[in-house]
């Protein structure tokens, strides 16, 4: 089974652009989780998506929004972008219940600098 | 809410040592617990994971860890340590909401020849 995949890997965005970064579960799965990381905050939830319903959301401002499609991929777009939004973002993929117990499944990450 | 603490951001040791990396939990409720791996430029992945059940968890690669509720801990080990384990660890503890995971501040294990 393939893993799960992002795209793009890297991407350079000036300040008060916007951008959308694309997440494909691994197939059968139908959560889909996304993080933010960076050195100095670690690794922060920011939102969870199953069945194209945003179910759970981290500390995070509104610029920060998601999607969930019906073949279960998702989208997350950040708008007018800072210099602190530069990092690695993280999606993960889970079964259907999207349980507290269920294993998420990483992605590589998509790298975003902000200049 | 739930947090998570490993001590130690660096661990250096030297192969075919003994690797102990060490992380204390806090949850209000019965924890669900995960450790995971990160390479250089890659994503997360799973060593071992803590649901219910045996309290002594053997995940990949010669890894295993031992929930101890008494002390809210859930230290990772590998008896022997090899070049290639050489990454940075992360202890997740899982929220009872839907898809969060929460993480500690990572620990960089560096394994010298």
């Amino acid at each position: 089974k393939a893993g799960v995949t992002q795209t793009p890997r890297y991407l350079i965005k000036t300040r008060g652009q916007q951008v959308t970064l694309s997440c494909s579960p691994i197939s059968g799965h139908r959560s889909v989780s996304w993080y933010q990381q960076t050195p100095g905050q670690g690794l922060q939830f920011l939102f969870e998506y199953f069945s194209e319903t945003q179910r759970n959301k981290g500390n995070f401002p509104g610029r920060f929004s998601g999607r969930q499609f019906s073949n279960s991929r998702s989208e997350m777009n950040v708008s007018t972008l800072e210099l602190g939004d530069s990092a690695l973002y993280l999606c993960a993929s889970s079964l259907a219940t999207g349980g507290s117990q269920e294993t998420q499944y990483f992605g590589p990450g998509t790298r975003l600098l902000v200049l | 809410a739930q947090s998570v603490t490993q001590l130690g951001s660096h661990v250096s040791v030297s192969e075919g040592a003994l690797v102990l990396l060490r992380c204390n939990y806090s949850s209000s409720v019965p924890p669900y617990l995960f450790w995971y791996v990160q390479y250089p430029n890659q994503g997360l992945q799973l060593l071992l994971k803590y649901t219910t059940g045996a309290t002594l968890v053997k995940g990949i690669n010669g890894f295993e860890a031992e929930f101890k509720k008494s002390e809210t801990s859930f230290h990772l080990t590998k008896p022997s340590a090899h070049m290639s384990d050489a990454a940075e660890y992360f202890c997740a503890v899982s929220d009872l909401s839907y898809g969060k995971l929460t993480f500690g501040q990572g620990t960089i294990l560096t394994v010298h020849p």
